[in-house]
């Protein structure tokens, strides 16, 4: 079966502007999370979705959003887009917590 | 509030040696744990997980990996490494939430 898909794979962008970046889940999984990779500081969490609704999220500023939809593709939204935003943005779905995360192979941002 | 500790952020090895890199964590309740692996360039791949049972999970590659509950431990060994090993090595712990966090990674360089 396919795996979990990111769209696009690499994106640069300059600082102010917005970017959307979008995953979709293997199917039948209806957790999608996203996290920012970065070389600094590693692995963070963002949000969670789990059938349209966000049921956690990490600490990051309000610039940064998310949604699922209703047949569990997510997309996530950066606005105002800052130098220190340039990373790998991964996107994980699963089907119950204990079996673990499917990643994508991720979103390479690049903000310039 | 769950968090991983992994004690080493680099770990050489000659080829063929053994290998174990290092895994605390902690948490208020009880936890699911897992390894995943990322090689260049790609997403995380899913390594081994422990959710109960036998303390001592294995992987299909040869990692395996031993729950210890009164140390708060989860390393990862593997007896003899290869060359193919060469990646970052991710653990994480979940509360069962479909949260997971993650640890900051560790490097395994082979050394031929």
């Amino acid at each position: 079966k396919a795996g979990v898909t990111q769209t696009p794979r690499y994106l640069i962008k300059t600082r102010g502007q917005q970017v959307t970046l979008s995953c979709s889940p293997i199917s039948g999984h209806r957790s999608v999370s996203w996290y920012q990779q970065t070389p600094g500081q590693g692995l963070q969490f963002l949000f969670e979705y789990f059938s349209e609704t966000q049921r956690n999220k990490g600490n990051f500023p309000g610039r940064f959003s998310g949604r699922q939809f209703s047949n569990s593709r997510s997309e996530m939204n950066v606005s105002t887009l800052e130098l220190g935003d340039s990373a790998l943005y991964l996107c994980a779905s699963s089907l119950a917590g204990q079996s673990g995360y499917t990643f994508g192979s991720g979103t390479r941002l690049t903000v310039v | 509030a769950q968090s991983v500790t992994q004690l080493d952020s680099q770990v050489p090895v000659f080829e063929e040696a053994p290998v174990e890199l290092r895994c605390n964590y902690s948490s208020s309740v009880s936890v699911y744990l897992f390894w995943y692996v990322q090689y260049p360039n790609q997403g995380l791949q899913l390594l081994l997980k422990y959710l109960s049972g036998s303390t001592l999970v294995e992987s299909i590659n040869g990692f395996e990996a031993e729950f210890n509950k009164s140390q708060t431990s989860f390393h990862l060994r593997k007896p003899s490494v290869h060359i193919s090993d060469t990646a970052e090595y991710f653990c994480a712990v979940s509360g069962g939430d479909d949260k997971i966090i993650f640890g900051k990674g560790t490097r395994l360089h082979i050394l031929p």
